[in-house]
């Protein structure tokens, strides 16, 4: 079936380094993919976005990376911050009428002092 | 504040009791979405509004659930005769349609009802 999934369930990284997380998709009909952070509590928040037209898009302190060939996706955070610490899931989204987003189950992303 | 809203936010109820919730998505957002979190896990879809028409459903949405928008503005989601595995976090989501080919579907998230069934 289709999934959405992600490579690490945990990453810990100290403050100032820079953190990558993963993301396998399944689908190739995906054609619209999206970043959002859940911090606990709280509703998914959006960070990214990239259509499957481009291979990297890069927001403030964020870059996405696709790549349709391995159909993989990446989330790179630069300088991460200890207010970045929450799960992060990435969700597919294949526009074709269908507007429903398919979501991995997430990695929760560490941030030490 | 003009994110989206849901109320509950908390809502525990015993077996077999009906349990309604709403969500009023942001104003100018024609499309409004349900979706299902578990703990450790990412949100399920569940169903969609473009306006007031319920234009896609999910499996997951058995006979038992309900959503409704009839002004095509706010939306409630109703389950009847609850179930303990109907205990999780009911997320709704707005997004805006696009004129777009490979339009953009950036659905912005509510903070959710979480559900406790007893």
């Amino acid at each position: 079936g289709e999934s959405v999934g992600l490579h690490l369930p945990t990453l810990s990284v100290q403050e100032g380094d820079n953190s990558i997380i993963n993301c396998a998709y399944s689908n190739s009909a995906s054609d619209y993919f999206i970043w959002y952070k859940q911090e606990s509590g709280k509703g998914p928040q959006f960070i990214i976005d990239i259509r499957s037209n481009m291979d990297k898009r890069q927001g403030q302190r964020v870059t996405v990376l696709l790549n349709k060939t391995v159909k993989h996706l990446s989330l790179q955070i630069a300088a991460t911050q200890p207010g970045d610490s929450a799960v992060y899931f990435c969700a597919e989204n294949r526009n074709t009428g269908f507007q429903k987003l398919v979501f991995g189950t997430g990695t929760r992303l560490l941030v030490s002092p | 504040d003009t994110g989206v809203s849901q109320d509950p936010r908390h809502k525990i109820t015993k077996r077999g009791q009906n349990v309604t919730f709403r969500c009023d998505p942001i104003s100018e957002h024609n499309r409004l979405y349900w979706y299902r979190q578990t703990l450790g896990q990412g949100p399920e879809f569940l169903t969609y509004f473009q306006n007031e028409a319920q234009l896609e459903k999910s499996r997951l949405l058995s006979d038992r659930f309900s959503a409704e928008r009839p002004k095509g503005s706010f939306s409630t989601l109703e389950i009847q005769r609850t179930e303990q595995g109907d205990s999780a976090m009911y997320l709704c989501a707005s997004s805006r349609a696009t004129s777009d080919r490979v339009g953009k579907n950036i659905q912005y998230f509510g903070a959710g009802t979480r559900l406790s069934v007893l």
